[in-house]
């Protein structure tokens, strides 16, 4: 069965600090994708990044960098000098490719708390 | 166009009514979905539609009644509720995983009804 661990349950920062949120995730599947997105108070899900079990590139994207690691199970977010906007929850997700219907396994999500 | 939307963005009802959700998207998407979130949870999937035709029931009371009438609409009919199933609804979209390549694509979620049940 498919899980996905968000240790942290909330973060605080400083504006203008990094911030790294992690995300453990346990498949039997050797095709999987891995997705995070932004829940801001308004409440809907944005989404901001989709990868493959088979594409471990990182990637950035503005101020948003994704570190994927397939050896640790680990697909980490981190928000280089954060904004008070970037407060939001966040939730790494997961969907096997053998499943129907694209079901996503999300995480418990990180509250990301960012003061001015 | 990423856009989901849903109506009404917020709903009071009793638990005797019948209400409905509505749900719409025109990026050409035939996977739609509907998920209930609690307050400090993420959101737990309900229904899947895919080709208009439901391809996941993730064990949902009855009282919960999804409709897909064309590959643009998804509806959720309410009846008989319970004060437990006030929450946010949220709807979501996307192109249909291949089962030939794999391939999963992101969902699109619209900004959630949220529900209240008295």
């Amino acid at each position: 069965a498919q899980k996905v661990t968000q240790a942290q349950t909330e973060i605080s920062v400083v504006e203008k600090e990094d911030v790294t949120l992690d995300c453990v995730y346990e498949t039997r599947d050797t095709t999987y994708y891995l997705f995070w997105y932004k829940q801001p108070p308004s409440g809907e899900l944005v989404f901001l990044i989709r990868r493959n079990s088979f594409d471990e590139q990182n990637e950035i994207s503005g101020r948003y960098s994704w570190n994927f690691q397939k050896s640790t199970s680990s697909f980490n977010f981190t928000i280089t000098a954060s904004q008070v906007v970037d407060s939001a929850v966040y939730f790494c997700a997961l969907s096997e490719a053998g499943a129907a219907g694209n079901k996503l396994t999300f995480g418990g999500g990180t509250r990301v708390l960012v003061k001015p | 166009d990423t856009e989901v939307t849903q109506t009404p963005k917020h709903l009071v009802m009793g638990m005797t009514n019948k209400k409905s959700l509505k749900c719409e998207q025109h990026m050409g998407h035939r996977a739609m979905y509907w998920y209930k979130q609690k307050a400090k949870k993420p959101p737990e999937l309900m229904f899947v539609y895919s080709y208009e035709k439901l391809s996941i029931n993730e064990s949902v009371p009855s009282r919960f009644s999804p409709e897909c009438p064309n590959s643009s609409l998804l509806n959720l009919h309410l009846h008989a509720l319970q004060p437990e199933d006030s929450a946010l609804y949220l709807c979501a979209s996307s192109h249909s995983s291949s089962r030939t390549s794999g391939t999963i694509y992101e969902q699109y979620f619209g900004p959630g009804t949220r529900l209240t049940v008295t």
